[in-house]
């Protein structure tokens, strides 16, 4: 089956923490995203990667960072700057990275503080 | 700065009937506008989208129309089932902005018996 992979579905975090989100995809992807999901908030792009070892900044980067070290892989961390990190956090990829390309999302993780 | 305005936040549509959800915009560069649908504990997924060369676009029981000189644009829903019952997000992008989709802020749309 191929798909995108979020790991773990829910998370909590500590005061102070850093945590990290998994996001594996096996559909040989050019392109994966970041984004967070707040109730009547919509979607919004925190980062993105278009090839392996490039990624930029979305429009709510702060206190986030992020990796591409793997095509499949794009791994976000929350930091402890992000202080108001509860959300849904959603991953999502793109076969290349024209604009009518389909979106495709994996199931997310819930993360939480405690 | 919201870009995509979405309305209602939720609707309750009786089984047959017709679902409308509404989407005005800002940026005159917005040349692409798709719209996803996300189950509970899901991610969203591509339902239909529409570019501003065409003023409507159907497929199935889903329609896009699309106002330009309005800039607004919506989902209608024919003969709506419980099984449509989902959020549904507007989205859209900038020629030359890749991939980058500004989202509305969500309709969750029931549909009851």
């Amino acid at each position: 089956d191929g798909g995108i992979t979020q790991s773990p579905k829910y998370l909590f975090r500590k005061e102070g923490q850093n945590v990290t989100l998994s996001c594996e995809q096996n559909l040989n992807h050019d392109a994966m995203y970041w984004y967070r999901q707040d109730p009547g908030q919509g979607l919004r792009l925190i980062y993105y990667s278009q090839i392996v070892n490039d990624f930029q900044k979305g429009d709510i980067a702060e206190g986030y960072s992020v990796s591409r070290e793997k095509k499949e892989s794009f791994p976000l961390t929350v930091t402890s700057a992000q202080k108001n990190p509860t959300a849904f956090y959603l991953c999502a990829s793109t076969l290349g990275t024209s604009q009518s390309e389909k979106l495709f999302f994996g199931s997310g993780t819930q993360l939480s503080v405690l | 700065q919201q870009q995509v305005k979405q309305s209602p936040q939720s609707l309750i549509v009786q089984k047959g009937g017709i679902s409308i959800i509404n989407c005005a915009y800002e940026n005159t560069a917005f040349d692409y506008f798709p719209w996803y649908q996300q189950f509970p504990g899901k991610g969203p997924a591509l339902l239909i989208a529409i570019r501003p060369d065409v003023s409507e676009k159907k497929e199935g029981r889903f329609t896009i129309s699309f106002n330009k000189s309005a800039k607004q644009f919506s989902l209608h829903i024919m003969d709506s089932q419980p099984g449509d019952s989902a959020t549904y997000f507007c989205a859209a992008s900038e020629n030359g902005g890749g991939n980058k989709l500004t989202f509305g802020t969500g309709t969750q749309l029931k549909v009851e018996l």
